[in-house]
């Protein structure tokens, strides 16, 4: 059974960094990107990078260079996901995703408000 | 950045009825490296299609895709009132982008 697993919500005040985090179960970690995927509220999908967990290649959205930082950990078969210089605009239900396999975690709220 | 236009934004149609979505690229989607996702409200978005036209595991026959370099399509041949939701597509080969949607709603 494939799982992805997000850690929890959060809170943060903008300008501040939010990591959220993915664990990997039930296949093969190394062999299958994942995806950084968020939503704002009442909005689109919107990309926001890729890791190879093979070798920790990443691919980031131009709009958030600089900005997010992926990294993966082949001992825990996680993935964490690095946002910083948090806005408000940043809030959103943020999402772990291996695209041609169709999984997808549950989703991290994470809500940026002074 | 290769940019997705999906059209119509809306679609208003009966159970029964066919339903045909436009996704078109700005440029050439390599290896026709194209998915399209099905999304209810609350939940997340769930995959049907990849690779431009193979169903993904466990989405019905009425669900099919085709096309190829910038023009895809995503075809509901009978909608079920299930079928009622947002649809999105999304380029996975040169990075990565998503379409707008277009809302399929009850007419």
């Amino acid at each position: 059974q494939v799982h992805l697993v997000q850690s929890g919500a959060e809170v943060k005040k903008p300008g501040a960094s939010v990591k959220v985090s993915c664990k990997a179960s039930g296949y093969s970690f190394i062999n299958y990107y994942i995806h950084w995927v968020r939503q704002a509220p009442g909005q689109g999908l919107e990309w926001m990078g890729r890791i190879n967990p093979y070798d920790a290649d990443t691919d980031y959205a131009e709009k958030l260079k600089g900005r997010v930082t992926m990294a993966r950990d082949t001992s825990t078969t996680t993935v964490h996901m690095e946002l910083s210089s948090l806005r408000t605009d940043d809030t959103a239900v943020y999402y772990c995703v291996v695209i041609t396999q169709g999984y997808w975690g549950q989703g991290t709220l994470v809500t940026v408000s002074s | 950045e290769i940019v997705l236009t999906q059209s119509p934004g809306t679609l208003s149609l009966s159970p029964g009825e066919r339903a045909t979505l436009s996704c078109r690229a700005s440029q050439s989607v390599s290896s026709n490296y194209l998915a399209w996702y099905q999304q209810k409200p609350g939940q997340a978005p769930r995959l049907l299609i990849y690779g431009a036209s193979s169903r993904a595991t466990g989405i019905p026959d009425r669900f099919s895709g085709s096309g190829s370099g910038t023009d895809f399509t995503l075809t509901i041949s009978r909608l079920e009132p299930e079928d009622f939701a947002v649809y999105y597509c999304q380029q996975y080969g040169s990075s990565s982008t998503f379409g707008p949607g277009t809302k399929v709603d009850i007419k």
